[in-house]
């Protein structure tokens, strides 16, 4: 099956720095990468839609210039935490579609601020 | 916004077929219903999609009513590597971007 790799697994960084979350699809090209986020206990939470070569679209609530998102290429996608705080501490989920329609899920990245 | 409700929690006995109910009473004829699942701390994985015929892979079937109002996942044989939470979505077929993830239902599956 199509496979979505992240970088950093996890990562803690402190308050005001910022943190950039790399997202790959390994074999296959992903034309749209979505960006989700969870707290403790909670479901996942849509943050943004990433197209190749587009600006992101975000979703109702997300702050585009706290979470800046860069579609590169078809198969890079990354989301760069700026003046990070530590209610942005969360898990951070990257997912990639591909053209059976499909999202496949990386396996997230747990993000610390201290 | 989810569309979809769930139990918030079901338990099941290793070995035995484990249904998970699902209500998507306003689902429209352009939406699929979806299933993943969730290990704890890690990416959500794809289980079984359907349209209004019943569907069935290597991991679950997947009962969809006629009315199409709800659905019912089912794992033959839940083994302990089983429990997760899972999500049931329903994603519009022309706007097939976007997944919104209701509160899912956690399965736990015990010896």
């Amino acid at each position: 099956g199509a496979v979505v790799s992240q970088h950093p697994s996890w990562v803690i960084c402190k308050s005001g720095t910022s943190v950039k979350i790399e997202c790959r699809s390994l074999d296959f090209q992903a034309t749209t990468m979505f960006w989700y986020r969870q707290f403790p206990k909670q479901s996942l939470m849509l943050m943004a839609t990433s197209n190749e070569g587009s600006k992101a679209t975000y979703e109702q609530g997300v702050e585009k210039d706290k979470f800046l998102i860069n579609h590169a290429s078809l198969t890079l996608s990354t989301l760069t935490v700026t003046s990070a705080h530590p209610e942005d501490s969360s898990f951070y989920i990257c997912s990639g579609r591909v053209a059976g329609d499909e999202q496949y899920f990386g396996p997230g990245t747990r993000l610390t601020v201290t | 916004d989810a569309k979809t409700t769930q139990p918030t929690s079901m338990d099941c006995a290793e070995g035995r077929a484990a249904n998970l109910p699902c209500n998507h009473s306003t689902i429209s004829g352009n939406e699929y219903v979806y299933w993943y699942r969730q290990i704890h701390s890690q990416g959500p994985q794809y289980i079984i999609h359907g349209l209004k015929n019943n569907e069935t892979n290597e991991m679950a079937s997947l009962i969809i009513t006629e009315d199409r109002k709800s659905s019912t996942l089912i794992l033959p044989h839940a083994t302990l590597r089983d429990t997760a939470v899972y999500y049931c979505i329903v994603r519009d077929l022309y706007n097939f971007n976007k997944f919104y993830f209701g509160s899912g239902t956690k399965l736990n599956v015990k010896p």
